[in-house]
């Protein structure tokens, strides 16, 4: 079955441009979350999404934004970039938000490689 | 607020040396716990993970880890690593109460190097 699909890889914006990912999950699976990898940050939590509804969010600026649409494909949306945004943004898809007990797991995208000059 | 600590930030081994990968979390709840690697250039991939019962889970490529509750780890090993093990390891744990969440709080990440 196919994979977490990421688009673009790669991406060159500017300061002060937006920009905006695309998350694909796998077929059936409903819950999307994002993830921001930096060399100096390591791996830090965006925003989880499931159903189309935002339930948790990190530590990020307003700038920073995402939705999940019905067919469970999610966007995140960077505004007024910042040289500091450029980093790996990474999408995880699971079949539903894990719960204890419950075997489900987590599958990573390859990621959208930006670059902010 | 939850965290997670890995205390060896660069590993260099032999091939055929024994692996053991330091991950403490700080939530005092009950966790999920994951392992998963990054090979260079390549997504992230899950090892293993541990929701319940046996503390002692086994992972893909010949990796285990064993949730210690009492002292909030969950050490990644493997008795004989091989160059082919060379890759970033990264410890992470979600809350396993108070709602189901996808929220994974990631370790800083072990770099792994092995000398063929």
């Amino acid at each position: 079955k196919a994979g977490v699909t990421q688009t673009p890889r790669y991406l060159i914006k500017t300061r002060g441009q937006q920009v905006t990912l695309s998350c694909s999950p796998i077929s059936g699976h409903r819950s999307v979350s994002w993830y921001q990898q930096t060399p100096g940050q390591g791996l830090q939590f965006l925003f989880e999404y499931f159903s189309e509804t935002q339930r948790n969010k990190g530590n990020f600026p307003g700038r920073f934004s995402g939705r999940q649409f019905s067919n469970s494909r999610s966007e995140m949306n960077v505004s007024t970039l910042e040289l500091g945004d450029s980093a790996l943004y990474l999408c995880a898809s699971s079949i539903r938000p894990v719960v204890t007990g419950v075997r489900d797991g987590y599958t990573f995208g390859s990621g959208t490689r930006l670059t902010v000059v | 607020a939850q965290s997670v600590s890995q205390h060896n930030h660069h590993v260099i081994l032999s091939e055929a040396a024994s692996l053991e990968l330091g991950c403490n979390y700080s939530y005092g709840g009950t966790v999920n716990l994951f392992w998963y690697v990054q090979y260079p250039g390549q997504h992230l991939q899950l090892l293993l993970k541990y929701f319940s019962g046996d503390p002692l889970v086994k992972g893909i490529k010949g990796f285990e880890a064993e949730f210690i509750k009492s002292k909030f780890s969950f050490n990644l090993r493997k008795p004989s690593v091989q160059w082919s093990d060379t890759a970033e390891y990264f410890c992470a744990v979600t809350p396993g109460e108070g709602g189901a969440t996808n929220k994974l709080i990631f370790g800083t990440g072990t770099l792994l190097a092995v000398q063929p």
